[in-house]
């Protein structure tokens, strides 16, 4: 166990429609990182947040946002779902040391029908 | 294109064999590291490494971090089927702050 949680586990939706993602990091950990894992793509990172503010972007879609909260939980919040954006979602949090060593939820698993 | 390429893509082996997974790029890293990942599950993190040359052992897993700081390798002694799982390397260049670079991984399979 990580110490990393995330809710739900398992989502199914449908084409057009909105759902948040949600993450809490470890205790004391002020970052959190947001990954996409596709079959076809890998691993791929969106975005993190530090301390409540954004820090990073990676292939974050514009229909694809997230925030951190003072109490450092974060949420992805995706829009306008299409067929392609069924995925595994990670968060990941960490320390933010200089070799910023990361640990891992056990995932969402959006299922966009 | 990948930041960091992973070779082999895929690795199956019988339980006592050994096996190697490397992790190339023409990029510098500050720092590497190795996470395993069951399906269904999170990366796991095995093993950060930082300074150029270094090599960490944890049980039957050796990682060494090449000279230049490009490159590293995972080497697996006498595999285990407990070993299965998808073995990935991530790096953090110097020039970006908290972004892990992700490989696309090396599948390991081990069979009894």
């Amino acid at each position: 166990d990580s110490g990393v949680t995330q809710t739900p586990k398992h989502l199914i939706t449908a084409t057009g429609q909105r759902v948040t993602l949600r993450c809490s990091p470890r205790s004391g950990d002020l970052s959190v990182y947001w990954y996409q894992q596709s079959l076809d793509q890998g691993l791929q990172f969106l975005i993190q947040y530090y301390n409540g503010e954004e820090r990073a972007k990676g292939n974050i879609l514009e229909r694809f946002s997230a925030q951190q909260f003072p109490d450092l939980h974060s949420e992805l919040n995706l829009s306008s779902l299409e067929l392609g954006d069924s995925a595994l979602y990670f968060c990941a949090s960490s320390v933010q040391r200089e070799w910023n060593e990361q640990f891992f939820g056990p995932g969402t698993r959006l299922t966009v029908l | 294109t990948q930041l960091l390429e992973q070779s082999p893509q895929f690795l199956s082996i019988q339980e006592g064999e050994n096996l190697t997974v490397y992790c190339n790029s023409s990029s510098v890293f500050s720092s590497l590291q190795w996470y395993r990942q069951e399906p269904g599950e999170g990366p796991v993190l095995l093993v950060t490494v930082v300074t150029g040359g270094e090599v960490k052992k944890l049980k039957r897993l050796t990682f060494q971090f090449g000279d230049a700081r490009k490159d590293s390798s995972l080497h697996i002694t006498a595999a285990q089927p407990g070993d299965t799982g998808l073995y990935l390397c991530a790096g953090m260049t110097t020039d970006s702050w908290g972004k892990l670079q992700f490989g696309a991984g090396t599948q390991v399979v081990v069979t009894p």
